[in-house]
């Protein structure tokens, strides 16, 4: 039990929608990361979130978008989907001073 | 760039052996960390073990144990008398910072441990 949950578990969208995943985290984490792991292959770093502003950005279009609330809540948004979006989309968070928890995470099938 | 290569895809091993996970890194940073990660069916990433850049002393935790070599830029993990419930991805993974953000994972290894 790590304490980071998501939500949804499964979601089907179809290429050209939008869609929002949802991350729950610890109190007092104020750090929150979002990774895309395809299948077979490790997680890659999209973005995170210090304090409701956006503090590191990996590879990854303007498309993905992301917002982090005051009650330790998260969000990563996704415009305009592709068929390469389809993967599972894990959320991390993390204290000043803890290792980053990671949630079961979403997996999103573009189809 | 920093870059992380497991080169083993997949490995099984029969319950009790000892299993080592390979680990090769890049990076041009003189301070960074090590982490190795556990990813169960479930889809969680379960921290398993870290290691900064300036402390190459190999250690043991319970069954795990890993072996830092900064020459060779490797970074294996080893569980000892493997158990079926060891049976999942294991990421090795490299940060900037002591707790890990902006982590650059490698491609994992399936470790599969039969009964």
């Amino acid at each position: 039990e790590t304490g980071v949950t998501q939500s949804p578990t499964h979601l089907i969208k179809t290429r050209g929608q939008q869609v929002t995943l949802r991350c729950s985290s610890q109190s007092g984490h104020n750090t929150v990361s979002w990774y895309q792991q395809a299948l077979g292959q490790g997680p890659q770093f999209i973005f995170q979130y210090y304090r409701e502003e956006e503090n590191g950005r990996g590879n990854f279009p303007p498309r993905f978008s992301g917002l982090q609330f005051p009650n330790y809540s998260s969000e990563l948004n996704v415009n305009a989907l592709e068929l390469d979006d389809s993967a599972l989309y894990l959320c991390a968070s993390r204290g000043p001073y803890t290792e980053a928890f990671f949630g079961q995470g979403t997996r999103l099938t573009v189809v | 760039a920093q870059k992380v290569t497991q080169a083993q895809t997949e490995i099984s091993v029969v319950e009790k052996e000892d299993v080592t996970l390979d680990c090769v890194y890049e990076t041009r940073d003189t301070t960074y960390y090590l982490f190795w990660y556990k990813q169960p069916p479930s889809g969680e990433l379960v921290f398993l073990i870290r290691r900064n850049s300036f402390d190459e002393q190999n250690e043991i935790s319970g069954r795990y144990s890993w072996n830092f070599q900064k020459s060779t830029s490797s970074f294996n993990f080893t569980i000892t008398a493997s158990q079926v419930v060891d049976s999942a991805v294991y990421f090795c993974a490299l940060s900037e910072t002591n707790y890990g953000q902006n982590f650059v994972f490698g491609p994992g290894t399936r470790l599969s441990v039969l009964p």
